[in-house]
């Protein structure tokens, strides 16, 4: 069974500040990686996915990840937050042989500080 | 180009009472996947229609059901509602399976009195 783990509940970052959050996930095969954002009361909008190829991967809105096969990781970072980057952000693993159903993680809410 | 829509956007029901959700994919997509999130957790899935069909099924009891059209529009039903089952739910759709970037829809926010 594939799990997702978020260690961070919650990350506070100051404007203009660097972020990084961190995701570890368990699957028994190649994995297919997502980072997902949700504004409050608002569906899940993708920042980036990884199939297959460049371990770096870059998304919408500056956001790019780093996929480490040998940590089980994908953290997604950020050079420099914006006040519009507060908000829920959720890793989640795919399996295409369960159908492409989508494990999340718990979730780490960012706030930024002006 | 229309993204997922869902309705209601809220609905509040009462222990015992039943509920149907409703989701339209996004134009082009064939298959319709349903998360619940419970409020300060990940979503957790439900279940995934294609071809009218249901073709995977979360940790969900029977009380959880579903429907896909023709159209490829989708309906969730819960039963017998419990207080556990207030959260946002939300519908996601694709294009096939198993391949297929899901896009997602607004959510619903059921809550159960």
């Amino acid at each position: 069974a594939q799990s997702v783990t978020q260690p961070d509940i919650h990350i506070t970052v100051s404007e203009g500040a660097s972020l990084e959050l961190r995701c570890n996930y368990s699957y028994g095969a190649t994995p297919y990686l997502f980072w997902y954002v949700q504004s409050p009361g608002q569906g899940l909008q993708l920042l980036l996915k990884y199939f297959s190829g460049d371990t770096l991967v870059q998304g919408i809105k500056g956001f790019e990840a780093e996929f480490k096969r040998s940590q089980s990781s994908f953290n997604l970072r950020k050079p420099s937050v914006h006040w519009s980057d507060a908000a829920e952000y959720f890793c989640a693993v795919g399996a295409w042989a369960a159908g492409n159903k989508l494990t999340f993680g718990g979730g780490t809410r960012v706030l930024v500080k002006p | 180009d229309a993204g997922v829509t869902q309705s209601p956007t809220h609905l509040i029901k009462t222990r015992g009472q039943q509920v149907t959700l409703r989701c339209s994919p996004k134009s082009g997509h064939d298959t319709v996947s349903w998360y619940q999130q419970a409020l300060g957790q990940g979503p957790q899935f439900i279940f995934q229609y294609y071809e009218e069909e249901e073709r995977q099924r979360g940790n969900f009891p029977d009380r959880f059901s579903g429907h896909q059209f023709p159209n490829y529009s989708s309906e969730l039903n819960v039963n017998a509602l419990l207080l556990g089952d207030s959260a946002l739910y939300l519908c996601a759709s694709s294009l096939g399976i198993p391949r297929g970037e899901q896009f997602f829809g607004p959510g619903t926010r059921l809550t159960v009195l």
